[in-house]
């Protein structure tokens, strides 16, 4: 099992400013990474595909990048909707796919 | 537009059962593979299981492999989770997914929650 790390486990930004969030997988993952936006009662969001793939409607804000087993995702203009928990997933050696344990993005 | 809708959830006691369905939309459900994902109190999410577009194909997490079984009815454009001798380590949100080609999930319902509590 591919096992996901997560780094920081809460991050404080001011609004405006950029978000760095970072990702470890124990083994490679070639491409197959990505990540979700989680908000309190509402349903996982998909950001980023493909390690660097912007889903559809998602805001140029949000970018990934990395490969072999590190990866980040980067918010550069931290909005107030943006406030939430975040979580990478490999889907390269499945089953099982795995997730990260998220990063919490507060208001500082 | 696609939509995603789960049921089923409540509280049971342990060792007690419970059927989650979940309602999609919006797509041709019967091209895609579908899975549940769940997030217990306060902790990350968890892939639990998955079926594969046919249905011949289902894998699931060791935490509940011979407890859960999965399976879908594309007549009624539906994903079901049957959930046995549930623990209360069992207990959190559980979400349907639409999965693109076995790798990530590009839609997600809302969720159902489900409580195994005496």
């Amino acid at each position: 099992e591919i096992v996901m790390t997560q780094s920081p486990g809460t991050l404080s930004v001011s609004p405006g400013e950029r978000a760095t969030l970072s990702c470890r997988a124990s083994q490679r993952v070639s491409g197959n990474l990505a990540w979700y936006q989680r908000k309190p009662g509402q349903a996982p969001r998909l950001l980023i595909y493909d390690v660097s793939t912007r889903a559809t409607g998602i805001p140029a804000r949000f970018s990934g990048s990395g490969s072999g087993t590190e990866f980040t995702l980067t918010i550069s203009s931290l909005q107030s909707e943006d406030f939430a928990v975040y979580y990478c997933q490999q889907y390269n050696n499945w089953p099982p796919w795995t997730f990260g344990q998220g990063t919490k993005v507060e208001i500082k | 537009q696609v939509q995603l809708v789960e049921s089923g959830g409540g509280l049971v006691k342990p060792g007690g059962s419970l059927r989650l369905s979940c309602a999609a939309s919006g797509f041709t459900f019967s091209d895609y593979y579908m899975s549940w994902v769940r997030q217990a109190p306060g902790k990350g999410l968890e892939w639990v299981s998955y079926i594969s577009s046919s249905g011949s194909t289902t894998h699931y997490a060791d935490s509940v492999k011979g407890r859960f079984t999965i399976s879908r009815d594309s007549a009624k454009n539906s994903l079901h989770l049957q959930m046995n001798s549930l623990r209360a380590d069992d207990t959190a949100v559980y979400f349907c997914a639409r999965d693109h080609n076995a790798g990530y999930s590009d839609y997600w319902g809302q969720g159902t929650l489900v409580t195994v509590s005496s």
